[in-house]
């Protein structure tokens, strides 16, 4: 089945630092891949859109500068926690959908789990 | 305002019982219902969907029913293992499945041996 690789799995930052997480389609190309947030058993909270070559569309209350989205390729999404702080700490999500398709060939990397100290 | 209400938040039941999970949805622009479950530390997985020309739609042992003119569906677990312990997500979405995905607020199954 299709694969979309999450990294890294975890990561422990200091507050004010930056962090880079990436999300790769392995054997199928992205135009659109899916950002998200998880806290503890709660459900997925979709922070933004992203689209290959176009700036990503961000939800209502999600700070653009402060997470920015990079989709630079079609098997290639970044998102980037700029001056992390601890309330920042979560688990992001991504998701990659088979260009041209509709959600059913919709698939999820591992998560990123971010502890800001 | 959520707009895909599931319940029950946790359920436990013995190996081989029939766990029911129900969704209902507000907006009748919905025309795609995935459920997803998703183990701890993981993303997501696609267990089954439905699209609502049908009613009933089975795969293995997981079944969803759908019914258009309640707005509900629910998810089914025929012979439950203890494998089956998961959270699991139901959603919605517009335009054929193409547009974002909304996710209930989850699940959480405990399957005891």
């Amino acid at each position: 089945g299709a694969v979309v690789s999450q990294h890294p799995s975890w990561v422990i930052c200091k507050s004010g630092t930056s962090v880079k997480i990436e999300c790769r389609s392995l054997d199928f190309q992205a135009t659109t891949m899916f950002w998200y947030r998880q806290f503890p058993k709660q459900s997925l909270m979709l922070m933004a859109t992203s689209n290959e070559g176009s700036k990503a569309t961000y939800e209502q209350g999600v700070e653009k500068d402060k997470f920015l989205i990079n989709h630079a390729s079609l098997t290639l999404s970044t998102l980037t926690v700029t001056s992390a702080h601890p309330e920042d700490s979560s688990f992001y999500i991504c998701s990659a959908r088979v260009t041209g398709a509709t959600n059913e060939k919709l698939f999820f990397g591992s998560g990123t789990q971010l502890s800001v100290l | 305002q959520q707009q895909v209400k599931q319940s029950p938040q946790s359920l436990i039941v013995q190996k081989g019982g029939i766990p029911i999970i129900n969704c209902a949805y507000e907006n009748t622009a919905f025309d795609y219902f995935p459920w997803y479950q998703q183990f701890p530390g993981k993303g997501p997985a696609l267990l089954i969907a439905i699209r609502p020309d049908v009613s009933e739609k089975k795969e293995g042992r997981f079944t969803i029913s759908f019914n258009k003119s309640a707005k509900q569906f629910s998810l089914h677990i025929m012979d439950s293992q203890p494998g089956d312990s998961a959270t699991y997500f139901c959603a919605a979405s517009r335009q054929g499945g193409s547009e974002k995905l909304v996710f209930g607020k989850g699940t959480k199954l405990t399957v005891n041996p």
